[in-house]
């Protein structure tokens, strides 16, 4: 298995613009996750989904932040309108669904710049 | 309410010393713990499981629920272990949603 797959690996944006961001999870995994990474606030939860559909997105900033999951092997992160302050890595993680001992499976992120 | 500590930003060790890096929780239920590694620019690796009680890369990492610590230590620290190091929590219920603490930067000087 070729692991999370994530794309694109880096995205320069102006202001203003709409970013979509993509992951594929591991085969057979259930569970999605999308998580934000800055020097100043570290790795922040934004949304998790469970069998396609969104469980908790509690983490999501605000309303320009949406995300999808349409299938089992595919969702995406959209922002809308971006912003400058939106400028982070963004990782993609998966994992099964009622196996809290096995952890979960990073992608390799999505390094965001809006300009 | 679920909690993660790490309390130290950045450890810096000499090659070959030992290493402890830090971790607390705050969990009401049976905890379920990770160590997650994040080399420069890398993703997150997943590093140990408490519950497999292993050895990867020389860590290794004891769930101690009288002091609700998960520390991780290797006796012989290497340049190559510098790196991100997250602490994280399982928080329980029907998913696999983690805590994460704020990760320890381990530097480890030639």
């Amino acid at each position: 298995d070729a692991g999370v797959i994530q794309s694109p690996r880096h995205e320069v944006t102006e202001m203003g613009q709409e970013v979509t961001l993509r992951c594929k999870p591991i085969s057979g995994h259930n569970s999605l996750f999308w998580y934000r990474q800055t020097m100043m606030r570290g790795l922040e939860l934004l949304i998790y989904f469970n069998n396609n559909v969104p469980i908790d997105d509690s983490g999501m900033p605000e309303d320009r932040f949406s995300a999808k999951m349409p299938n089992a092997s595919f969702s995406t992160l959209k922002i809308q309108p971006s912003e400058p302050r939106d400028s982070a890595v963004y990782f993609c993680a998966s994992s099964l669904a009622h196996g809290r001992r096995v952890g979960q499976y990073f992608g390799p992120g999505t390094r965001l710049t809006v300009l | 309410a679920q909690r993660v500590t790490q309390p130290e930003k950045l450890l810096s060790v000499f090659k070959g010393a030992p290493v402890e890096l830090k971790c607390n929780y705050s969990y009401s239920g049976s905890p379920e713990l990770f160590w997650y590694v994040q080399y420069s620019r890398q993703r997150l690796q997943l590093l140990l499981r408490h519950i497999s009680r292993e050895s990867i890369k020389g860590f290794t990492a004891d769930l101690n629920k009288g002091e609700t610590s998960f520390h991780l230590k290797k006796p012989f620290a290497q340049e190559e272990d510098s790196a991100m190091y997250y602490c994280a929590l399982n928080g329980g219920g029907a998913t696999n949603k983690l805590i994460f603490g704020t990760g320890t930067l381990l530097a480890v000087q030639p």
